[in-house]
């Protein structure tokens, strides 16, 4: 597999459920993000991970949960979400955070919360 | 100010004609310009970088970049229905990107 790849694509889960979405990405890069856009709002940088360290978290409600066990694999969980945490969710990643090139995109995943 | 500002749109565009996107920052020490091209429900798509002033033409894109007036855009030239899409521009800022709030494109056919 190539490039960045995120699962599931689509969740739909309660408010009480507990949830996690996965990110892996195969270019060998050494930072990984998520981010969270809702309809017709820009993206929203959740948090930054280089080399597995947590480097930015951007007010992010404690419901949200990440996870690095390693470069090439990135965890958003998920607990107690309110309807208003419905989006779509976007991992990507970079050759390392100060890389002059662009983020490369996973496909995202479709959250609704009822 | 915002960071990364993009006019929203909706920008409707004849089939055939050139689609101009327009996007201006803030901090003048940024290197680094990305077009994404994002369709409706997916994920954003990198279809451009600049990193010097002046012009970079690749197919039917070509993207503008002047620093000193701190602005950045995208021609589409013979537009395309299936260039119908939300297009963000990217900055990079200190250790991340800096994104805008892309314009919606429409192109009629």
């Amino acid at each position: 597999e190539t490039g960045v790849t995120q699962t599931p694509r689509h969740l739909v889960m309660g408010m009480t459920n507990k949830k996690s979405l996965k990110c892996e990405q195969h270019l060998g890069h050494n930072a990984m993000y998520w981010y969270k856009q809702s309809a017709k709002k820009p993206l929203e940088l959740m948090f930054v991970y280089s080399l597995e360290e947590r480097v930015e978290n951007n007010s992010v409600p404690s419901r949200f949960s990440p996870e690095c066990p390693n470069s090439s694999h990135l965890f958003l969980h998920l607990h107690t979400l309110q309807p208003e945490d419905s989006a779509l969710y976007l991992c990507a990643s970079s050759q390392d955070r100060a890389s002059n090139y662009g983020y490369t995109f996973g496909s995202g995943t479709r959250l609704t919360v009822v | 100010q915002k960071e990364v500002e993009q006019n929203s749109g909706p920008l409707s565009v004849p089939e055939g004609a050139i689609a101009s996107l327009n996007c201006t920052y803030s901090d003048r020490g940024s290197q680094s310009f990305f077009w994404y091209r994002q369709y409706s429900g997916k994920s954003p798509e990198l279809i451009m970088s600049i990193y010097s002033n002046g012009d970079k033409e690749d197919g039917r894109f070509t993207a503008q970049l002047n620093k000193a007036s701190q602005y950045v855009s995208l021609l589409i030239r013979d537009s395309q229905p299936s260039d119908s899409a939300t297009y963000l521009c990217a900055v990079r800022g200190a250790q991340k990107l800096v994104f805008g709030q892309g314009t919606r494109l429409t192109i009629n056919p």
